[in-house]
Parts: structure tokens; C-alpha cells; sequence
């Protein structure tokens, strides 16, 4: 079974830096794009990044680009998004999402919440 | 960057209705239109994508439509599970946008 599971989300000063990591199972990480999507409280979904399977390309949002970095361990299937500069509309649950071959995200974690207060 | 409208914003309908949702794109996404339906608490579920391939597992009276800059979702007989919220995505160069949402209430 294909699974996802976030974690590294909890309460951060404004200006903090954590980073969310996604750990995967059931498939071959290192064939599949991954990405980071995040929903704010109350509103809809917001693409934040995507990374290559390899690692070498990736992209992002306006609003994260120089602050957030995407990252991938393919040794150890996991995905992690570098936060930095964190400010209170970053707020959000941050959900990953496997990209499967017609670019969509076909399997979603259950996501890990970032507050910042 | 391209812009996903959706509408409705909310949509009432009863068990076994047949409802529709659109979306429109600010300029052409071809075909890359994919659809979502999230629960409250829960992740996203892909339903659609490449506008009208229906993702495995998911009920065959979900159905999408459309190209270029106007895509639509039907429902073709609501069933409870259904009421939930519903978001399209368009896709492009590895850039992506949402739409804003439509929420299928019980009527």
C-alpha cells in the first residue's frame, strides 16, 4: 500500500525555520515527482513545490520562492520542505503528494499543521 | 500564472441528483485539468485527471470534461458519501493552481 506520512509541523515564532519531512512507503520513491501543497484554516489549497525524482529540477510557488527549499533522500524515501523567513500566512497544513506519470497528485499524506505565532 | 475559477462556490443538492461543477481557466491548459474531493480533516482524493480519465477506485458516476480553458465535473447520482468539497488543479510546466473550491451541501 502506498503511504505517506508527514511530520515536523508545530508552532514557530514568526521568522523561525523548521523543516517538514514525508516519509514514503509502497512504491519507488525515486521514479515519481513529489510536491508539497499546503491549506491554510478555512480556505482551499495552495500548490508550494515540486521536485523532480531525481532531485535535479525543482520548482515552487511565488509565494514561498527564496524561503522554502524542497529536498528529497532517495536512499530513504523521505521528502523534506526547508521553511524559512516563516511569517503568519505560511499557516497552514501542509499536506505532500506523490506525482504519478500525467503529473497530478495521485496519493496524499495526511499532512502535519505549521502554526506561526 | 494561470487563474482556475470555480463555480458554484456552494452547490445544494439532494441523493441521486445529477450536478455539475465548472471550471475555467484564465488562458488555454490544453488538457492538464485534474479534479479533488476533500472531506473535512482529510487529505485530498484525486478523482479526474487529464480532464476526463477516471483515477482507479473512484465510482464511474464521477466524470470530467472539457479542454483548453473550460472544464467540467459531473456528478451523475449523488450518493451521501458525495457531499464533500470539491477543487480542480490545472497543471503546466510543473507550475500548478487550484481553483478556489465548490462545496456540495446536502440540500
Amino acid at each position: 500500500e502506498v503511504q505517506l506520512l508527514e511530520s515536523g509541523g508545530g508552532l514557530v515564532q514568526p521568522g523561525g525555520s523548521p523543516r517538514l519531512s514525508c516519509a514514503a512507503s509502497g512504491f519507488t520513491f525515486s521514479n515519481y515527482p513529489m510536491s508539497w501543497v499546503r491549506q491554510a484554516p478555512g480556505k482551499g489549497m495552495e500548490w508550494v513545490s515540486t521536485i523532480s525524482g531525481s532531485g535535479t529540477n525543482t520548482y515552487y510557488a511565488d509565494s514561498v520562492k527564496g524561503r522554502f527549499t524542497i529536498s528529497r533522500d532517495n536512499s530513504k524515501n523521505t521528502l523534506f520542505l526547508q521553511m524559512s523567513s516563516l511569517r503568519a500566512e505560511d499557516t497552514a497544513v501542509y499536506y505532500c503528494a506523490k506525482g504519478n506519470d500525467y503529473y497530478v497528485m495521485d496519493v496524499w499524506g495526511q499532512g502535519t499543521t505549521v502554526t506561526v505565532s | 500564472d494561470i487563474q482556475m475559477t470555480q463555480s458554484p462556490s456552494t452547490l445544494s443538492a439532494s441523493v441521486g441528483d445529477r450536478v455539475t461543477i465548472t471550471c475555467r481557466a484564465s488562458q488555454s491548459s490544453s488538457r492538464w485539468l485534474a479534479w479533488y474531493q476533500q472531506k473535512p480533516g482529510k487529505a485530498p482524493k484525486l478523482l479526474i485527471y487529464k480532464a476526463s480519465s477516471l483515477q482507479s477506485g473512484v465510482p464511474s458516476r464521477f466524470s470530467g470534461s472539457g479542454s483548453g480553458t473550460e472544464f467540467t465535473l459531473t456528478i451523475s447520482s449523488l450518493q451521501p458519501d458525495d457531499f464533500a468539497t470539491y477543487y480542480c488543479q490545472q497543471y503546466n510546466s510543473y507550475m500548478y493552481t487550484f481553483g478556489q473550491g465548490t462545496k456540495l451541501e446536502i440540500k
